[in-house]
């Protein structure tokens, strides 16, 4: 199956610092790709879509100048938490749409703000 | 409102039972996709039906949709300790925007 990645893993850091997450489809090519948060015990909240070559599309109440996306190649997508506060530390999944229908899941990071 | 709401939220079975999940949605959808998630995971696509199938099977698991009830029900029969995970549905949003919209999951706990 189609394998997508993130990295980091997981990432600690401190107020007001900013942290990148990277998400990267390994075996196929990516036109698009959706960025989640996922707070504990719940579901997944789509924040936005990230398209290659073009601007993100932000779901409403998500912050576009907090959260950055860039989509900077058909492979990579990268989501930027500026200033993180306590209240940013989440779970951030990313997808990989391969076709119409099929989305694949990275396994995920974990963002703690100390 | 929110889409593709689990009900119930969590469910403890003996291993060798069968596990049924239900979800609902509002909107007209092209299809519900159903995933797992082990603790602190990613997603796992299991299976998904289009808006024209009432039923597909994929191994030990059995997905129904009923459009007219915009429902839908994930059956994993001759459940196994290895089950135990939260189960989500998702369906797209339609409009072509191939979002897809995550209900609020299950955690399913099989007891060896």
């Amino acid at each position: 199956g189609a394998v997508v990645s993130q990295h980091p893993s997981r990432v600690i850091c401190k107020s007001g610092t900013s942290v990148k997450i990277e998400c990267r489809s390994l075996d196929f090519q990516a036109t698009t790709m959706f960025w989640y948060r996922q707070f504990p015990k719940k579901s997944l909240m789509l924040m936005a879509t990230s398209n290659e070559g073009s601007k993100a599309t932000y779901e409403q109440g998500v912050e576009k100048d907090k959260f950055l996306i860039n989509h900077a190649s058909l492979t990579l997508s990268t989501l930027t938490v500026t200033s993180a506060h306590p209240e940013d530390s989440s779970f951030y999944i990313c997808s990989a749409r391969r076709n119409s229908y099929e989305q694949y899941f990275g396994p995920g990071t974990r963002l703690t703000v100390t | 409102s929110q889409q593709g709401e689990e009900d119930p939220q969590a469910l403890s079975i003996q291993e060798g039972e069968n596990a049924t999940m239900n979800c609902s949605y509002k909107t007209s959808i092209n299809n519900l996709q159903w995933y797992r998630q082990n603790s602190g995971r990613g997603l796992v696509h299991l299976i998904l039906i289009r808006s024209n199938e009432r039923e597909k099977h994929s191994g030990r698991l059995r997905v129904t949709l009923d459009t007219s009830k915009k429902s839908s029900s994930l059956l994993i029969t001759a459940s196994r300790a290895a089950d135990t995970a939260s189960y989500f549905c998702a369906t797209d949003a339609g409009g072509g925007s191939e979002k897809l919209v995550f209900g609020k999951g299950m955690k399913l706990t099989v007891n060896p």
